[in-house]
């Protein structure tokens, strides 16, 4: 499993755009890069995931350099039910391997 | 369909009581996984499976056993219950291990030792 960084916390307000990255050096060739987030007393749940270059969907974007070593989530124009605590993957598709989430991001959306 | 139901939902112990909390999955899923998180912290890997009768330790496995004798259940046993292990604990399913984006998780137990 490759390694990643991300901040522990980040502050923001409603109406912004915000973008958190996260740092992945080793990561393989194999490897996806997935997001997840989770609301207080929730389970994580699935947000998006890429692969190079850059995803979109409903709910937010997700942009990966031609090197692979960093990606950033993009969440656009940001409201009070984005105060969640967002966690960076980084593995292959599909193993018989563990999944580990770390720390994530905890961001906090002011009014 | 119930997706991944975690019985109980809320439990206090004493110190050294032990107790089994369970996971339960209808969806066919090969791999089950136990989380822990504690306040304010992310999510730790306490067991996995990937699949009937296999099972693995993730990052924190002392003071806990698992077993998986089917593909439904994955439950998670406290053998003798200290206040470190007061903490909410998240079972986790997907139909392949792995970074996908697939993984379905229960609503939780929070346990309490006391």
């Amino acid at each position: 499993l490759a390694k990643t960084t991300q901040p522990i916390s980040m502050d923001s307000y409603e109406g912004q755009e915000v973008n958190i990255t996260c740092s992945h050096n080793n990561i393989a060739t194999n490897d996806y890069i997935t997001w997840y987030q989770q609301f207080p007393s929730q389970g994580p749940r699935f947000i998006i995931q890429g692969y190079k270059t850059k995803v979109t969907n409903e709910v937010a974007s997700l942009f990966i350099p031609a090197d692979r070593k960093s990606s950033t989530l993009s969440l656009p124009r940001v409201s009070l039910s984005d105060t969640a605590v967002y966690y960076c993957l980084v593995g292959r598709y599909s193993s018989a391997s563990k999944i580990i989430f770390g720390s994530g991001t905890r961001l906090s959306i002011r009014p | 369909n119930a997706g991944v139901t975690q019985t109980p939902k809320f439990q206090v112990l004493k110190t050294g009581q032990s107790m089994t909390l369970q996971c339960a999955q209808d969806m066919n899923h090969e791999y089950m996984s136990w989380y822990r998180q504690d306040p304010g912290m992310g999510l730790r890997l306490i067991h996995y499976s990937v699949g009937a009768g296999i099972t693995d330790q993730g990052e924190v496995p002392n003071g806990y056993n698992v077993s998986r004798s089917t593909t439904e259940d994955f439950p998670l046993r406290l053998l003798s219950a200290a206040p470190s292990q007061t903490s909410v604990y998240f079972c986790a399913s997907s139909r392949t291990g792995g970074n996908n984006y697939g993984y379905t998780f229960g609503s939780g137990t929070r346990l309490t030792v006391v």
